[in-house]
């Protein structure tokens, strides 16, 4: 089965601090994605990756940026976090077809004060 | 706009009945997943369906697609406590990401 963690399920910043999530995929995945999830507006993309260095921004990239040094691993880092960044946030992983199911990872709680 | 929109947002039901969830789009698709989500966890993939394809049966679940309609439904059958969850449909175009809706909250009741 193809896991997909990411490093803390809950997280505290204040605002103005760097802040980085990681991701981590087992399956030697090529594509990586990163999504903020809040209530009422679902599943909103951020950044994603389709190879090692490549990375194309989503729909909300704005105060966001990622990281994609080995296939494996896929960062998200909020350059100077917001409160309105506080949200939870979901990294999946696919395989090189499109007709491929994304894995997602449980996500992190993010909490901006 | 490739994103799927649920309908209804919130389904509430008791144990051994069907649930039926439905999905639109707007644009023209290689396939179609659908997806469900328990209370803060990630996501999980149920099933893909191509667009050449009207039906597909996975245990107790069945979707349907209907390419002319731009619709998809998924039916749960005999519905169980463990069934509540939200679930979430994803069209897919030509293109590399998919796009997700704000997903049907389904509450199953002992």
């Amino acid at each position: 089965d193809v896991k997909v963690t990411q490093s803390s399920r809950y997280l505290v910043k204040r605002t103005g601090e760097k802040v980085f999530l990681e991701c981590v995929q087992d399956m030697d995945h090529e594509n990586m994605f990163w999504y903020r999830q809040d209530p009422g507006l679902g599943l909103r993309l951020i950044y994603f990756s389709y190879d090692v260095k490549m990375k194309e921004k989503g729909d909300i990239p704005e105060g966001y940026s990622v990281s994609r040094e080995k296939k494996e691993r896929f960062s998200l880092i909020l350059e100077s976090a917001s409160t309105n960044q506080t949200s939870m946030y979901l990294c999946a992983s696919r395989g090189r077809l499109n007709n491929q199911p994304q894995h997602f990872g449980d996500g992190t709680r993010l909490s901006i004060l | 706009s490739q994103q799927g929109e649920e309908d209804p947002q919130a389904l509430s039901i008791q144990e051994g009945e069907n649930a039926t969830m439905n999905c639109s789009y707007k644009t023209s698709i290689n396939n179609l997943q659908w997806y469900r989500q328990n209370s803060g966890r990630g996501l999980v993939h149920l099933i893909l369906i191509r667009s050449n394809e009207r039906e597909k049966h996975s245990g107790r679940l069945r979707v349907t697609l209907d390419t002319s309609k731009k619709s998809s439904s998924l039916l749960i059958t005999a519905s169980r406590a463990a069934d509540t969850a939200s679930y979430f449909c994803a069209p897919r175009g030509g293109y590399n990401k998919l796009i997700f809706g704000a997903g049907t909250r389904l509450a199953v009741h002992p």
